[in-house]
């Protein structure tokens, strides 16, 4: 059982270029967020998704796309980095599924970050 | 969507318990209080969270006044390994589905 893994751990990519950052987690969790964080600053929610083929805006969603096409995985995606976009992003996921119905067991599970660098 | 208000920075000497404020004066009546800390820049990690009732686990308790607009986080016999940002966080609700929003956290320091 690995929890929430995040692909890739670092990354440096130059302004413009594309890339897509993999979360997967094997839980069975309908729930799994995109934060980011800057340095000395709180986690910013980018978007989440409340199940496979959902996805919802958060806090920051501009510059950023998502798909969660099977439940496992969340995949959140820059097509035109900026240096804005400068930082450590987190995944998490939550909840077990409804066919075993809503436990009390409801805490953000997170990944070990990836450090992206836009230059 | 309720906020919470923390103080930035709290020192604490090693073995005496460390208290952590939080301010959600907007909380409403369904939505919970997490506590999360990061130690580095890990991935956060879960501590503890409660409703209405003050709650106790391995780690920590969790102490919620009872107009609910404020909690505090107790860690009784702070060690060096508790040095962390603490997170308190109010997860809401929109449209069935919830969301957890991080504020800037706590940075404490534990002192030897």
């Amino acid at each position: 059982n690995a929890g929430v893994t995040q692909t890739p751990k670092f990354r440096v990519l130059k302004t413009g270029q594309s890339m897509t950052l993999l979360c997967a987690q094997d839980m069975n969790h309908e729930y799994m967020y995109w934060y980011r964080q800057d340095p000395g600053m709180g986690l910013r929610l980018i978007h989440y998704s409340v199940g496979e083929g959902t996805t919802a805006k958060g806090e920051v969603p501009d510059g950023y796309n998502v798909s969660r096409l099977k439940k496992q995985n969340f995949l959140l995606g820059l097509e035109s980095a900026a240096p804005s976009q400068t930082s450590v992003y987190f995944c998490a996921s939550s909840f077990p599924t409804r066919d075993r119905g809503w436990q009390a067991n409801e805490k953000l599970f997170f990944g070990s970050g990836t450090q992206l660098s836009v230059l | 969507d309720a906020k919470t208000t923390q103080p930035p920075s709290m020192d604490c000497a090693e073995g005496r318990a460390a208290n952590l404020p939080c301010n959600h004066s907007t909380i409403s009546g369904n939505e919970y209080v997490y506590w999360y800390r990061q130690i580095h820049s890990q991935g956060p990690q879960y501590i503890i969270h409660g409703l209405k009732n003050n709650e106790t686990n391995e780690m920590a308790s969790l102490i919620i006044t009872e107009d609910r607009k404020s909690s505090t986080l107790i860690l009784p016999h702070a060690t060096l390994r508790d040095t962390a940002v603490y997170y308190c966080i109010v997860r809401f609700s929109t449209s069935g589905t919830y969301k957890y929003i991080f504020g800037t956290g706590t940075r404490l320091k534990v002192l030897a």
